[in-house]
């Protein structure tokens, strides 16, 4: 079956917008996790999702950004007023369930640059 | 808190030499361990894992709780065994099994 799918693929965005990026987990996979790729701090966990539930958003940088998930499925991770500083690849991983025993299926990430 | 350290950011062998890239975590918990790889223009997968015992692509590694280690082994490296590997760390004792990723290691294998 499709593996996890992310859009867009590249966004290029001028400061001070807003940007939506985009999951589909794979069918099935109650668990879905984002991650932020970044030359300065490597590959650092955002927040989880069980079902539409995200238990954990601590990992969220500031509170400019924020997630959400609808039908167990879909997800989009929301970043507002862009800053420079937010230029990454974006990560999503989802899993069939939470326990410690599951794998993390990634998606290709979106490459975000912040102009 | 949980962390990862992978104190190589490259690592350059010759086809045929022997590979070990280093993985040390800190965790007061039961810790599962994972090797993940990122091969040029893919995505990131996963490689193998501590519960696993498995040897992945003739790739092994060894979860050494008295020294807080999972070195990742391969007696002959391959061209293709050319990537990036991350080491990571998922609490089996938290909720929500969120990865902490050590800050990889890039494996050059020349020929």
């Amino acid at each position: 079956g499709a593996g996890v799918s992310q859009s867009p693929s590249n966004k290029v965005t001028e400061k001070g917008k807003d940007v939506e990026l985009r999951c589909d987990p794979i069918s099935g996979h109650t668990a879905l996790y984002w991650y932020r790729q970044s030359l300065g701090q490597g590959l650092e966990f955002l927040i989880y999702f069980q079902g539409n539930s995200a238990p954990d958003k601590s990992g969220l940088p500031s509170d400019r950004f924020s997630a959400e998930r609808t039908g167990g499925s879909v997800s989009t991770l929301t970043i507002q007023r862009t800053q420079q500083e937010d230029s990454a690849v974006y990560l999503c991983a989802s899993s069939p369930g939470t326990s410690g025993q599951e794998t993390q299926y990634f998606g290709p990430g979106t490459r975000l640059l912040v102009l | 808190a949980q962390r990862v350290t992978q104190p190589e950011k490259l690592l350059s062998v010759f086809k045929g030499a022997p590979v070990e890239l280093k993985c040390n975590y800190s965790y007061s918990g039961s810790p599962e361990l994972f090797w993940y790889v990122q091969y040029s223009r893919q995505r990131l997968q996963l490689l193998l894992r501590h519960i696993s015992r498995e040897s992945i692509k003739g790739f092994t590694a060894d979860l050494n709780k008295g020294e807080t280690s999972f070195h990742l082994k391969k007696p002959f490296a391959q061209e293709e065994d050319s990537a990036m590997y991350y080491c990571a760390l998922s609490g089996l004792d938290n909720a929500g099994n969120m990865l902490t990723f050590g800050g990889g290691t890039r494996l050059m294998v020349k020929p």
